[in-house]
């Protein structure tokens, strides 16, 4: 069946670091595949999405780039900050039986200022 | 604000006793979803309800019952909880099928001693 595969954390980065978050899939088909991210207490925000292979998906400064040939899409940022200290969770809605999208296990980042 | 309102955000239960869980959402979605969130497990799909007045089972439907009582509304009721159910869960929506990506609530913290 479908599966998302990200990053085990706590990833942990000085401010102005780079990030990166590799998340790879098992679909069939193409995929509409996002990134979430969840702040302590909250509730889970859509951060990107990307709809069909080679797709960018960006916002807030975060990218991330459908790889059909790696079955990736992995989130990157050039310059982390304090705020980005978060839980980010890569995600996969199948083109077939729309209804039911499958998340990875989450990935914990830590910004140290 | 528009969005996903969850009630309430925490709730301690006895082993046996029941309750229900409270979602409405103020955006004209088509679509609400019911989450539980496990350390280390990512979110699994408990049911969902692609429309008004149907709902279908996801990946953990045991122990559960939903009730999709109009198009704001989607309640997940626990008949006789048990430890195993200790969980913080979440409710979503989306437009359509879900291949636009969700918007959460802020999440239930559940509590079963």
């Amino acid at each position: 069946g479908d599966s998302v595969t990200q990053m085990e954390g706590p990833v942990t980065l000085s401010e102005e670091a780079f990030l990166t978050i590799n998340c790879t899939y098992t679909a069939t088909g193409y995929p509409s595949l996002f990134w979430y991210v969840q702040y302590p207490g909250e509730g889970l925000q859509l951060l990107l999405k990307a709809t069909k292979a080679d797709d960018k998906g960006s916002n807030k400064g975060f990218e991330a780039t459908y790889r059909k040939e790696t079955t990736s899409f992995h989130l990157e940022k050039g310059s982390v900050q304090v705020s980005d200290s978060a839980v980010y969770f890569c995600a996969l809605t199948a083109n077939t039986g729309g209804f039911k999208t499958i998340f990875g296990a989450g990935t914990r980042l830590f910004v140290k200022a | 604000n528009a969005g996903v309102t969850q009630t309430p955000k925490f709730q301690v239960l006895k082993t046996g006793q029941s309750m229900t869980l409270q979602c409405a959402q103020d955006m004209n979605h088509n679509s609400m979803y019911w989450y539980r969130q496990d350390p280390g497990m990512g979110l699994r799909l408990i049911y969902y309800s692609a429309s008004e007045g149907t709902t279908d089972k996801g990946e953990v439907p045991n122990g559960y019952n939903v009730s999709r009582l109009n198009k704001r509304e989607f309640s997940l009721r626990l008949e006789s909880a048990a430890p195993s159910q200790t969980s913080v869960y979440f409710c979503a929506s989306s437009e359509g099928a879900s291949r636009g990506g969700y918007t959460f609530g802020s999440g239930t913290r559940l509590t079963v001693v």
